[in-house]
């Protein structure tokens, strides 16, 4: 399984964007890269997914660098409620049948 | 939609007693999988099925048995329960066609289960 390279943790401010970076170097051709959050005493909710183009959803941005190594996951103006930890996750080719999570990174935000 | 389902949200057991976690999802989703949660760390995959009759074991498979007679229902069967076997265990489920590549998760919220 490829693996993927987070920070233990980060920083935010509420209302202001953050950047959570992840780096996967091993990364083949085919393989997605997904991100998931879990909310305190919660399970992992998805939060968005993409292969090669940046992507936009309701919850977030997914910023891919053209090589694919790293990827980016951009919250536009967090919240107290965005406090979570960010799984950034490779679903492998060819069938992507095991979601492979790491510890994850810490989103603290103040208020 | 309730989504998944997981029953109990909570359950103590004593060591060497058998019980069955229970995960429910109302989505027609064919992926069903089960996690375990360890404090402090991320999740680690026991067992997955692909569709109705199908099972396959992920990275932490022993202590446990599942089944999938059913879509809907894939319940983690602890056959004799253990210490190291206290953990949050997560249920999950993804709507498959073939490739689960550019699908998403839906999670259960969790059982907590303790083993003195």
């Amino acid at each position: 399984d490829a693996k993927t390279t987070q920070p233990n943790s980060m920083e935010s401010n509420e209302e202001e964007p953050v950047h959570l970076p992840c780096n996967h170097s091993t990364i083949s051709g085919t393989d997605y890269i997904h991100w998931y959050r879990q909310l305190p005493s919660q399970g992992p909710e998805y939060v968005i997914h993409g292969l090669t183009s940046n992507v936009n959803n309701r919850m977030a941005s997914l910023a891919i660098a053209e090589d694919r190594k790293s990827s980016t996951l951009i919250l536009h103006r967090a919240t107290l409620r965005d406090a979570a930890v960010y799984y950034c996750i490779l679903r492998d080719a060819p069938y992507g049948n095991k979601l492979v999570f790491g510890a994850g990174a810490i989103l603290r935000v103040k208020s | 939609n309730a989504g998944v389902t997981q029953t109990p949200k909570f359950q103590v057991l004593k060591t060497g007693q058998s019980m069955t976690l229970q995960c429910a999802q109302d989505m027609n989703h064919e992926y069903m999988s089960w996690y375990r949660q360890d404090p402090g760390m991320g999740l680690r995959l026991i067992h997955y099925s692909v569709g109705a009759g199908i099972t396959d074991q992920g990275e932490v498979p022993n202590g446990y048995n599942v089944s999938r007679s059913t879509t809907e229902d894939f319940p983690l069967r602890l056959l004799s329960a253990a210490p190291s076997q206290t953990s949050v265990y997560f249920c999950a489920s993804s709507y498959s066609k073939g490739s689960l590549m550019n699908t998403e998760a839906f999670f259960g919220q969790g059982t907590r289960l303790t083993v003195v």
